[in-house]
């Protein structure tokens, strides 16, 4: 069955980086396109950031754009998310998802990791 | 961007009645809207794409339908697992790919 797995997630200081990971299972991973979607705390999903499946493409949301690094290793079935310059608003809980499809068309997500808590506060 | 609007806020109904809430996009969507259900400590969980299709493993009781602005996820008939929070999310137009802010579904 398919099976992702978030982890890195910690407290770090505004200003400060933080790498996100994912562990892929259950599918043909460089297959389709991988997304980052977080819950902040009292707020509602947003989409952060996609890679397309052949690790070339990446496009983001407007509040991290810049800041944060969408990236994937196929051979490893392994996304990422490096952050950078964080701030108290990126305080939420990180989930990756998958899509159905390669990432350079729209889709939904068919399925998502349980998700790993980043906190940014001095 | 599509902003997507999600109403009510909170929503209370007692178990084994029908729960209807409903999603609005500020410009056409088409039918390219999904529904999840997100429990706390959970991942969230797919329950209908293409605005009417459940997604496999779905019961029945579970309908969308809609299209272009306005859309609705029906609950027929309420079970305890059920109350949770739901979102809507379109993907007609990206990026940025837009969620609603939720509707919570609360014990009556």
């Amino acid at each position: 069955q398919v099976q992702l797995v978030e982890s890195g997630g910690g407290v770090v200081q505004p200003g400060g980086s933080l790498r996100l990971s994912c562990e892929a299972s259950g599918f043909n991973f460089r297959t389709y396109g991988m997304h980052w979607v977080r819950l902040a705390p009292g707020k509602g999903l947003e989409w952060v950031a996609v890679v397309s499946n052949d690790e070339i493409s990446t496009w983001y949301g407007d509040s991290v754009k810049g800041r944060f690094t969408i990236s994937r290793d196929n051979a490893k079935n392994t996304l990422f998310l490096q952050m950078h310059s964080l701030r108290a608003d990126d305080t939420a809980i990180y989930f990756c998802a998958k899509e159905t499809k390669n990432g350079y068309n729209p889709s939904y997500f068919d399925y998502w990791g349980q998700g790993t808590l980043v906190t940014v506060s001095s | 961007e599509i902003v997507m609007t999600q109403s009510p806020a909170t929503l209370s109904v007692s178990p084994g009645e029908r729960a209807t809430l409903s999603c609005r996009a500020s410009q056409s969507a088409s039918t390219n809207l999904a529904w999840y259900q997100q429990k706390p400590g959970q991942a969230p969980r797919l329950l209908i794409y293409g605005a009417s299709t459940r997604a496999t493993g779905i019961p029945a009781r579970f309908s969308g339908s809609g299209s272009g602005t306005e859309f609705t996820l029906t609950i027929s008939s309420l079970q305890s697992e059920d109350f949770a929070v739901y979102y809507c999310q379109q993907y007609n137009y990206w990026p940025p790919y837009t969620f609603g802010q939720g509707t919570k579904l609360e014990i009556k």
